[in-house]
């Protein structure tokens, strides 16, 4: 099973500052990778696939890079609603796996 | 656009047997996989199984022995059942969509094993 790895665990932004949120996978995954966005009492969200595709209505302040092991999800100029968990997500292996999330939260 | 909407037991006893059903609105089966998730603090995100249209499933090896999923086609549901639960079952259990990644997702429903 491949293990998805994501840093940091807690990152502390300042509104319209720039978060910049990593993740690992113990062996390639091609750019078979998601980002998703969950905020308290709700489902997680898909905000990219492909590593770098958005999903439907998600905002250009989002974007994701990368390929094989190392990935980036980068929010740029963040808004009070940006702040919540973000967890990324293999499929390029079964079975599919998720990391175990990036806080971010108010500075 | 596709829409799930989840419901089932949320309090169980351990040995009991938790049951979810998903419905699915605004598309078909045909396609894609349909999977269920569950979320709890100590292991996060975790995948449990899927099925396809024609009710072919997966589960994870770990689960493999305690779960079933099925669908019905006549109407749009699926379900998820899992036996024997223990207090490690507690968790937010969702349902989604799969083509690779998962999109869209369920509501969520707190499932809690308790004595």
């Amino acid at each position: 099973e491949i293990v998805m790895t994501q840093s940091p665990a807690t990152l502390s932004v300042s509104p319209g500052e720039r978060a910049t949120l990593s993740c690992r996978a113990s062996q390639s995954v091609t750019t078979n990778l998601a980002w998703y966005q969950q905020k308290p009492g709700q489902a997680p969200r898909l905000l990219i696939y492909g590593a770098s595709t958005r999903g439907t209505d998600v905002p250009a302040t989002f974007s994701g890079s990368g390929s094989g092991t190392e990935f980036t999800l980068t929010i740029t100029s963040l808004q009070s609603e940006d702040f919540a968990v973000y967890y990324c997500q293999q499929y390029n292996n079964w079975p599919q796996t998720f990391g175990q999330g990036t806080k971010v939260e108010i500075k | 656009q596709v829409q799930l909407q989840q419901w089932g037991a949320g309090l169980l006893k351990p040995s009991e047997t938790l049951s979810l059903t998903c419905a699915v609105y605004g598309g078909s089966f045909s396609g894609n996989y349909w999977s269920w998730i569950r979320q709890s603090p100590a292991k996060g995100l975790e995948w449990i199984g899927e099925i396809n249209h024609s009710g072919r499933t997966n589960y994870d090896p770990s689960l493999k022995s305690r779960v079933t999923i099925s669908l019905d086609t006549s109407k749009n549901q699926f379900s998820l059942k899992l036996t024997s639960v223990t207090a490690a079952d507690t968790a937010v259990y969702y349902c989604a969509v799969h083509g690779g990644y998962f999109d869209p997702w369920g509501q969520g429903t707190q499932v809690t094993i308790s004595s």
